[in-house]
């Protein structure tokens, strides 16, 4: 079936180190994926971060950049420089361009920056 | 726009009741999507409607959960007879029609069933 697989959590980095999170996924039943990392801020609710509907393209918010690698089947999340206020939990999401759109998460890696 | 809306927020249930989430997608989505978070499960699909036809309800316990959307404005999530590990967090999405577009998120219904 369908599946993502990311970094698991918590991840400590300290403010102004790089961060990576690793997200890999299994598209057996999606013809053309579309990949997604949403993030919750503590007290918050789930919203999207980014998005990347072609492969080979990066997508970008807020100095987080993720590059959809068809051929490693990854969407790993980087960021040069992390801030207190990433701390957060990060999700990796699979979604389809056709058919249905319903999403296959990740667990989740819930990230802590500290000063 | 006020969002996704999901009531209540919280809601506590003695095992054996029912209960009854509800979910106001975003005004002119015609997507609507219900997910379920536990600890153990993490994020997972329930069901989904599309122009408030049912497409896809893989991911719904077959006994005891229901579904509805009688407009285009609200859905339902029915727990019929709760048990304990009903408990979690009911997620509530909508989005445009089309892959491309992202789904927004309510804040969900926290169900503790007792």
């Amino acid at each position: 079936g369908d599946s993502v697989t990311q970094t698991e959590g918590p991840v400590t980095v300290s403010e102004s180190e790089s961060l990576i999170i690793n997200c890999t996924y299994s598209a057996t039943s999606i013809a053309y994926p579309n990949l997604f990392w949403y993030v919750r801020y503590p007290g918050e609710g789930l919203q999207l971060l980014l998005k990347v509907i072609t492969a080979g393209q990066k997508g970008s918010s807020r100095g987080f950049e993720a590059t959809y690698n068809k051929e490693t089947t990854s969407f790993h999340l980087q960021k040069a420089s992390v801030q207190e206020s990433d701390s957060a939990v990060y999700y990796c999401a699979l979604g389809s361009n056709t058919g249905n759109y319903k999403y296959v998460f990740g667990a989740g890696t819930r990230l802590k920056v500290i000063a | 726009n006020a969002g996704v809306i999901q009531t209540p927020r919280h809601k506590v249930t003695g095992k054996g009741q029912e209960a009854t989430l509800w979910c106001e997608p975003i005004s002119g989505h015609s997507a609507v999507f219900w997910y379920r978070q536990t600890i153990v499960q993490g994020l997972e699909f329930l069901t989904y409607f599309r122009n408030q036809a049912p497409i896809d309800d893989s991911g719904m316990p077959k006994e005891r959960f229901s579904a509805q959307m009688p407009n285009q404005s609200h859905s339902t999530l029915k727990i019929q007879s709760t048990q304990p590990q009903d408990s979690a967090v009911y997620l509530c999405a909508s989005s445009w029609t089309g892959g491309v577009y992202e789904q927004y998120f309510g804040p969900g219904t926290r169900l503790t069933v007792l």
